[in-house]
């Protein structure tokens, strides 16, 4: 089937001001991811959402920063007054969510610039 | 902890052999990943090694020494279009899905 969406693609907010970004993973896949990197930088993992488990959040920078997986399926990312720091790429991958190394696969990514 | 080092940058040219390492410690091994990332584009998955020894496909191979605590990606007959970033990740012990990512490798080809 089609790969991992994203959207929006691109996203311009004005400094304290609330965005939301969108995942839609791979049709079956339990396992979901969002990462953020900046430009030139690494992979930064945010939060991890397996099955009906509780999500591994550990990755979240403050709390402003909240993420939703609703029915198993499509995630929604929250920053919450936004800051410009909070510039950067936020890419969403998901797996099928066996057990052992598990091959992640990336949508495009939105690109959230904080003006 | 886990660590991953790769280098930041290299360079080859067009129809050469490049060879990208990766190092990574950890208390434990599941694996290793190594995706491309084109500019401005997601990663894309390119090989998972588990076992020591080489794996082929195509232009591409990974080769993995779990002793050493090593791989390398290796690209043949280089094309312009290989020009990318290069990612190392490794899943932590204990949980073997929240990869632990390298800083990439920025390989040009040049003409």
């Amino acid at each position: 089937g089609a790969g991992v969406s994203q959207s929006p693609s691109n996203k311009v907010t004005e400094k304290g001001k609330d965005v939301e970004l969108r995942c839609d993973p791979i049709s079956g896949h339990t396992a979901l991811y969002w990462y953020r990197q900046s430009l030139g930088q690494g992979l930064e993992f945010l939060i991890y959402f397996q099955g009906n488990s509780a999500p591994d959040k550990s990755g979240l920078p403050s709390d402003r920063f909240s993420a939703e997986r609703t029915g198993g399926s499509v995630s929604t990312l929250t920053i919450q007054r936004t800051q410009q720091e909070d510039s950067a790429v936020y890419l969403c991958a998901s797996s099928q969510g066996g057990t052992g190394g598990e091959t992640q696969y990336f949508g495009p990514g939105t690109r959230l610039l904080v003006l | 902890g886990q660590n991953i080092d790769q280098p930041t940058e290299m360079t080859a040219t067009e129809g050469a052999i490049v060879q990208i390492n990766c190092t990574y410690q950890t208390s434990g091994f599941n694996g290793l990943f190594w995706y491309q990332q084109h500019a401005g584009e997601a990663p894309t998955f390119l090989s998972y090694n588990v076992l020591d020894g080489l794996e082929e496909k195509g232009r591409f191979s990974s080769f993995l020494s779990r002793s050493k605590g090593y791989s390398y990606l290796l690209l043949k007959e280089l094309q312009m279009k290989d020009s990318a970033s290069y990612l190392c990740a490794c899943p932590p012990p204990g949980n073997n899905r929240k990869l632990i990512w390298g800083l990439g490798t920025s390989l040009a080809v040049n003409p």
